[in-house]
């Protein structure tokens, strides 16, 4: 199966900073997805991004496919963003996804 | 629609008993995952639905793993003989047909085994 990269591990920001996070994949995928695991264990989807950009509010991701690495970036930081964000993916026919060890964020009132 | 649906929330039992979990997906979605996630690691695939059919198991799922989806509707995993290392939270997830295939997950249940 493919291998999922994130970083950083962790990212502390100040209130109204903005940040980047990354996610590689070792292979090609054609389903990619970024979520979002709130304080108390939620997750919410975020983006399904296999290629091109997208923009949602604050929040906006970037997948190259052809590189294999995909960006989300949040602009303007709340506290309410922090927790841990995940980038998964799947490839060739599998309809599973696989995640990333995900990006522990805290944001700082 | 109130999105995925995991029962319990919270199941502590002891080592050695069986337990079971129930999932009820968005009903106009066909696909259903579980997954299972511990303390600082992203979710692990265990298996996955597309109506009533297991079509994926991941070696992770022992022979004391077993899930259902009966009707293509809601779906049970049941765990025999449970060890201390079965500890944590098991995650729901369903999506929809090609074209939209975006994870919807459920709250999760938490199991701990003492």
């Amino acid at each position: 199966g493919i291998q999922v990269e994130q970083s950083p591990p962790d990212l502390i920001l100040q209130e109204g900073a903005n940040s980047t996070l990354r996610c590689n994949f070792s292979d090609s995928v054609n389903n990619l997805q970024w979520f979002h695991q709130n304080p108390w264990g939620q997750l919410i989807n975020l983006f399904y991004i296999p290629s091109g950009t997208k923009q949602n509010g604050r929040l906006s991701a970037t997948t190259v496919a052809t590189e294999r690495y995909s960006l989300l970036y949040i602009s303007s930081s709340q506290t309410t963003d922090s927790g841990v964000y995940f980038c998964a993916g799947a490839s060739g026919s599998a309809r599973q996804l696989t995640f990333g060890s995900g990006t522990q964020l805290t944001v700082l009132p | 629609d109130t999105g995925v649906s995991q029962n319990p929330r919270h199941k502590i039992t002891k080592r050695g008993q069986n337990v079971t979990f129930r999932c009820d997906p968005i009903s106009e979605h066909n696909r259903l995952y579980w997954y299972r996630q511990t303390l600082g690691q992203g979710p692990e695939f265990l298996t996955y639905f597309q109506n009533e059919a297991q079509l994926e198991k991941s070696r992770l799922l022992s022979d004391r793993f077993s899930a259902e989806r009966p009707k293509g509707s809601f779906s049970t995993l049941e765990i025999q003989r449970t060890e201390q290392g079965d500890s944590a939270m098991y995650l729901c997830a369903s999506s929809g047909r090609t074209g939209s295939p975006g994870y919807t997950f459920g709250s999760g249940t938490r199991l701990t085994v003492v």
